[in-house]
C-alpha cells in the first residue's frame, strides 16, 4: 500500500537558519505530493503541492521538488522565522483514491 | 465564510458512553472526510463521503459510524467509546476528486480533542 516516511522531530533551529525536512514515499501508480502545515491549535493547511515528476511546489518561501527517481519530496526553506514553528506533514494522493496518505509529521521549533 | 467548523472542540467521555461530533462546511464541497490524529502516526482516514446520503469506510472505521443527511454536514458517531478512541479528530472537505489524479485541495477544520477515560 501507499506510505509516507518523514524524518522524526522535533527539529529545533535558530531564526534565519536553513531548513530541510525529509520526506520519502512509496505508492502504487503516479502520486501527487503535498506538504501540509499545522499551526498550534489549528487544523491542517495546504502549504504546497506538486503533481508530476520534477515539479517544484513553492509557497511562503518554502519549496519542495518532486523527485521520482528517489521517491522523495523534501521540504526546504532558506531562512526560517519564529512564525514557521508548526508541525509539517508530507502527504500523497494517488489517482482514484479518495483521501490522502499522511506521514507522521515533523515538529519544527524556531528559536529567536 | 467560515470554511470548515467542528463542534465540540473538547470532550471527555467515560468508557461506554456515546457521542456525536459535528462537522459543517459552507464551501459547497461534495467530498467530506473524518480523520483521527494520533502521536507519531499522522492522520488516518476513518470514513468519508462523496455526496449527500453516501458514506464509505476509510482505513480505521471500526467503532465509528457516520451520516451525511445534508451536503454541508458530516456527523461522526461513537456508539460505545473506548480508551483507544482517545485522539484528535479532524474533519475535512473538498470538491470532488477526479480519477485522472488531479487533486482538489482538502480544507480542514480546527479539530476536536476527545479523551475517553
Amino acid at each position: 500500500g501507499d506510505s509516507v516516511t518523514q524524518m522524526e522531530g522535533p527539529v529545533t533551529l535558530s531564526e534565519e537558519a536553513f531548513l530541510t525536512i525529509n520526506c520519502t514515499y512509496t505508492a502504487t501508480g503516479y502520486p501527487s505530493l503535498f506538504w501540509y502545515v499545522q499551526y498550534p491549535g489549528e487544523g491542517l493547511q495546504l502549504l504546497l503541492k506538486a503533481t508530476k515528476a520534477d515539479d517544484k511546489g513553492s509557497n511562503k518561501g518554502f519549496e519542495a521538488t518532486y523527485r521520482k527517481e528517489t521517491t522523495s519530496f523534501h521540504l526546504e526553506k532558506g531562512s526560517v522565522q519564529v512564525s514557521d514553528s508548526a508541525v509539517y506533514f508530507c502527504a500523497l494522493s494517488t489517482p482514484g483514491r479518495r483521501a490522502l496518505t499522511f506521514g507522521s509529521g515533523t515538529r519544527l521549533q524556531v528559536q529567536p | 465564510n467560515a470554511g470548515v467548523t467542528q463542534t465540540p472542540k473538547f470532550r471527555v467521555l467515560k468508557t461506554g458512553q456515546s457521542m456525536t461530533l459535528l462537522c459543517a462546511q459552507d464551501m459547497n464541497h461534495e467530498y467530506m472526510y473524518w480523520y483521527r490524529q494520533d502521536p507519531g502516526m499522522g492522520l488516518r482516514l476513518i470514513h468519508y463521503s462523496v455526496g449527500e446520503g453516501t458514506t464509505a469506510k476509510g482505513e480505521v472505521p471500526d467503532g465509528y459510524n457516520v451520516s451525511r443527511l445534508k451536503k454541508q454536514n458530516f456527523l461522526l458517531g461513537l456508539e460505545s467509546a473506548a480508551p483507544s478512541q482517545t485522539s484528535v479528530y479532524f474533519c475535512a472537505s473538498s470538491y470532488s476528486n477526479t480519477l485522472a489524479g488531479v487533486y482538489n485541495e482538502q480544507f480542514f477544520g480546527p479539530g476536536t480533542r476527545l479523551t475517553v477515560l
